[in-house]
């Protein structure tokens, strides 16, 4: 079965530093991966996805995405946190057979302190 | 830009009652997904509608049912409600093209409370 996994409940860093969120993958088949966002009591956004070319994927916001093969991830990046990226981050995969269905992973919490 | 409009945006019952939740996919959208968020959990997928007819099904419960109209808003019908209902109910919407890549387009969400 289609799986993402995200190992860390909660990442802290420093506004300016960089940051990562983690995420593993386990699927059949092509990885089909995203990244969303979600805001306290707001919706998903979409920030980013890899599908197929480049291993390194820029989204919204400055944030990208870097798809390694070999140890199955796709960690989000950015090199330079603003306190406003405080929010839930979700890594996703698109279910095997569907029409689109995504499966997430259990989120991280993201704080950047200033 | 327009978005996935959903209503209501919160929605209180009590246990054993019924509630409906609506979807205004963004236009030319033809595929409404529904997930459900439970507190402090990572969105659930429940069921899906392309064109009309139901495409995907996921852990929706049988108390729990779902349309896509000819406009292709949706609605999802929840009866003899559970505390265990209580959550943040997302629809998300997508075209065919956006579909074979996965993006989907979320709505603010419907949040339910059971008590």
């Amino acid at each position: 079965a289609q799986s993402v996994a995200q190992p860390e409940d909660q990442v802290n860093v420093a506004e300016g530093n960089p940051l990562t969120v983690k995420c593993t993958y386990s699927v059949s088949g092509n990885p089909y991966l995203f990244w969303y966002v979600q805001y306290p009591n707001r919706g998903l956004q979409f920030l980013l996805k890899y599908i197929t070319g480049d291993n390194l994927v820029k989204g919204s916001y400055g944030f990208e995405a870097e798809f390694n093969k070999s140890q199955t991830s796709f960690h989000l990046k950015k090199p330079s946190a603003l306190v406003s990226d405080s929010a839930l981050y979700f890594c996703a995969v698109r279910g095997r057979g569907s029409q689109g269905n995504l499966i997430f992973g259990k989120g991280t919490k993201l704080s950047v302190k200033p | 830009a327009a978005g996935v409009i959903q209503s209501p945006r919160h929605l209180i019952k009590e246990k054993r009652e019924t509630a409906t939740l609506k979807c205004y996919p963004i236009p030319r959208h033809d595929t409404v997904y529904w997930y459900q968020q439970g507190p402090g959990q990572d969105p659930q997928f429940l069921i899906s509608f392309y064109e009309k007819m139901q495409s995907d099904k996921g852990s929706i419960p049988d108390r729990f049912s779902a349309q896509q109209f000819s406009d292709y808003h949706s609605e999802l019908n929840m009866s003899s409600l559970e505390l265990g209902d209580s959550a943040l109910y997302f629809c998300a919407s997508s075209n065919r093209g956006s579909a074979n890549t996965g993006e989907l387009f979320f709505g603010e969400g419907s949040r339910l409370t059971v008590l």
